[in-house]
């Protein structure tokens, strides 16, 4: 298994600004997964970071609104750009297992809960 | 394409009464299949999974589910709910080959009184 740590636990912020999410394993990883929950919903796939290239987006999400870094293979950020209300949501990270019995699962961080006013 | 259906948004239970989450998938490949668990401001915890063989697999804190494909069904069941399984339950399907990208239901919130 994975542990996965997440930087900021929650914020509240204004909206416009920018806010950055960091994400660390404990192990090296290829594959990252960004997704966003909004309130009492289900989640969705943000975004697929593989180190060393760009991000793959899933339809709906932009990289000007979401621009994600991976600059090695324990550690992504993602970036909640120009923030409005409707961008309150928990934003999780996960990563795909590699290895035994957990190949193919992945594994979540506890979440940034984030908050816009 | 994939998807994932779970009948029913709110589930109540009674302690100790049989616990039974549905959840319904659609896949034009060989499925791999998941239950998370998301306790109160937590993220998702595995529960367990079917990728091949036995189609009964058994989790985490006495959970089990059965992979039926003629049914493309993958249900949740616990045979005595304690209040501790209060929680938010996802059932999420991906691909078997290649590229992992996982596909949610919508959740199912469980709700279990004395």
């Amino acid at each position: 298994s994975a542990v996965i740590s997440q930087k900021p636990s929650r914020d509240i912020c204004q909206r416009g600004t920018s806010l950055t999410i960091q994400c660390q394993v404990d192990s090296q990883v290829t594959m990252m997964f960004w997704y966003r929950q909004q309130p009492g919903q289900s989640l969705t796939l943000i975004a697929t970071a593989n180190q060393g290239s760009e991000a793959t987006y899933e339809s709906g999400f932009v990289i000007d609104k979401f621009p994600i870094s991976r600059p090695n293979l324990t550690f992504s950020t993602l970036t909640v750009s120009n923030m409005s209300p409707e961008d309150s949501s928990i934003y999780l990270c996960s990563v795909e297992g590699t290895s035994g019995l957990s190949y193919n699962e992945q594994f979540f961080g506890p979440g940034t809960r984030l908050t816009v006013l | 394409a994939q998807s994932v259906t779970q009948l029913g948004s709110h589930v109540s239970v009674s302690e100790g009464a049989l616990v039974l989450l549905r959840c319904n998938y659609s896949s034009s490949v060989p499925p791999y299949l998941f239950w998370y668990v998301q306790y109160p401001n937590q993220g998702l915890q595995l529960l367990l999974k079917y990728t091949t063989g036995a189609t009964l697999v058994k989790g985490i804190n006495g959970f089990e589910a059965e992979f039926k494909k003629s049914e493309t069904s993958f249900h949740l069941t616990k045979p005595s709910a304690h209040m501790s399984d209060a929680a938010e339950y996802f059932c999420a399907v991906t691909g078997s080959g290649g590229y992992n990208k996982l596909i949610f239901g919508a959740g199912t919130r469980l709700a279990v009184h004395p």
